[in-house]
């Protein structure tokens, strides 16, 4: 596609559950990123990828949050048993490997109730 | 560890004035600097992109400057409209290893009609 694709747009579920966050980079860019920003917060990092590979997870809040990447492309990120902490908005991020512009998706809203 | 600090965190002009915003970073050893534009509730915009052999760049109303030997970098919007009312986040990517990308703070700006 023509810019960083998110999905779900919106999501709500009930403590405890556990949700995925989905994003399509766009395509040919190696590098990814996932942010978190909570109300009124700046944005928190959590996770970079490389290709497939994560070199610096150091974001991430807790074990109960975790994050793959596929093909070089598409990237899940899993929070389970949420919290009502963990409700943010979580953005994701590519670009080239060297130097480009990162490209911000639109985010996913997760309201956990 | 890079540390990316941005004040004002808010400011509010009059429509028309020209207005600086400023952005600064502790570890001077970065690739590029990229000043992003975030409206209430949606992803972000990227708005310039300065590579770190660059001073500046401009677009349209927007000009930022870089300057690493200072760990400083100013967004400069010239004859404010209502539309940019919007929070302003600068982003430095790291020029070793894999090049985290470390954001400041953001500076929420109101012009005000």
């Amino acid at each position: 596609g023509a810019g960083v694709s998110q999905s779900p747009s919106n999501k709500v579920t009930e403590k405890g559950k556990d949700v995925e966050l989905r994003c399509d980079p766009i395509s040919g860019h190696t590098a990814l990123y996932w942010y978190r920003q909570s109300l009124g917060q700046g944005l928190e990092f959590l996770i970079y990828f490389q290709g497939n590979s994560a070199p610096d997870k150091s974001g991430l809040p807790s074990d109960r949050f975790s994050a793959e990447r596929t093909g070089g492309s598409v990237s899940t990120l899993t929070i389970q048993r949420t919290q009502q902490e963990d409700s943010a908005v979580y953005l994701c991020a590519s670009s080239f490997e060297r130097g480009a512009e990162a490209f911000f998706g639109q985010g996913t809203r997760l309201t956990v109730v | 560890k890079q540390e990316v600090t941005q004040i004002p965190a808010a400011l509010s002009v009059p429509e028309g004035e020209n207005l600086v915003l400023n952005c600064s970073f502790t570890d001077s050893a970065i690739y590029n600097l990229q000043w992003f534009r975030q409206d209430p509730g949606k992803g972000l915009t990227s708005l310039l992109l300065i590579q770190s052999s660059q001073r500046e760049q401009t677009s349209g109303r927007l000009n930022a400057s870089l300057d690493k030997s200072s760990g400083r970098s100013t967004l400069y919007i010239a004859a404010s409209q209502p539309g940019d009312s919007a929070t302003y986040l600068c982003a430095g990517r790291g020029s070793g290893g894999y090049q985290k990308v470390t954001f400041g703070t953001g500076t929420k700006l109101q012009v005000i009609p």
